[in-house]
């Protein structure tokens, strides 16, 4: 079973303050992926990555930069936080060939 | 507009009974997923089924791609069924994103 993980778990941020997301995965694929879920609503898309060193963007990526410095990692900042950006955050990743994504835990983010 | 809708948006269901979950495509489909998040958040996938029926125990996913929709039978619910089912499509280009539906929420009472 693929494993990935994310850290933290949990936040509380000032408004205005910088957050730094973190995933891992240690099953070497190729696709990441950053979605939020606000209460009551399905997943979005934030940023994605499929290879090393590149990110690209997604649906909703305004306010936020994504990182993947290596294949392993994949991380999601928030320069500025705002209130809007309280959501739980979701990382996910997916072999090149095949077709199922697979989910961190998630991390629960509180601004205020 | 919304890509992807699910129906209904939420279920109570007596232990023992059954339900269909639905879920429908204003777009065409290049796949789909069904995955079951626990009340604490966590995503588990339960089908990867772009088309046909798969069953995985008391669960069956059917999907019908020129119909544009996709189903979640529960057979016998239990009160461990409880909490959310998400339906999502894979999207064609965007590094194969999934774009997910609002999600149906159940509650299997004993």
């Amino acid at each position: 079973e693929a494993a990935v993980t994310q850290s933290p778990r949990s936040k509380v941020a000032v408004t205005g303050g910088k957050v730094t997301l973190s995933c891992h995965q240690t099953n070497n694929h190729d696709y990441m992926y950053w979605y939020r879920q606000d209460t009551g609503h399905g997943l979005r898309l934030i940023h994605y990555s499929y290879v090393a060193d590149s990110t690209e963007k997604g649906d909703i990526p305004d306010g936020y930069k994504a990182s993947r410095p290596s294949q392993e990692n994949f991380s999601l900042i928030l320069e500025l936080a705002s209130l809007s950006q309280t959501a739980v955050y979701f990382c996910a990743s997916r072999p090149r060939a095949q077709d199922t994504q697979y989910f961190g835990p998630g991390t629960r983010l509180l601004v205020l | 507009g919304q890509q992807v809708q699910q129906s209904p948006a939420s279920l109570v269901l007596q232990e023992g009974e059954n339900a269909e979950l639905q879920c429908n495509f204003s777009t065409s489909l290049n796949s789909m997923q069904w995955f079951y998040q626990r009340p604490g958040g966590s995503l588990v996938s339960l089908f990867y089924n772009p088309s046909g029926t798969k069953q995985s125990g008391r669960l069956t996913s059917t999907t019908v791609i020129k119909e544009r929709r996709s189903s979640l039978h529960i057979s016998s619910s239990q009160t461990t069924d409880s909490g959310t089912y998400l339906c999502a499509m894979e999207r064609g280009q965007g590094g194969r994103a999934l774009i997910f539906g609002t999600g149906t929420t159940v509650s299997v009472s004993p």
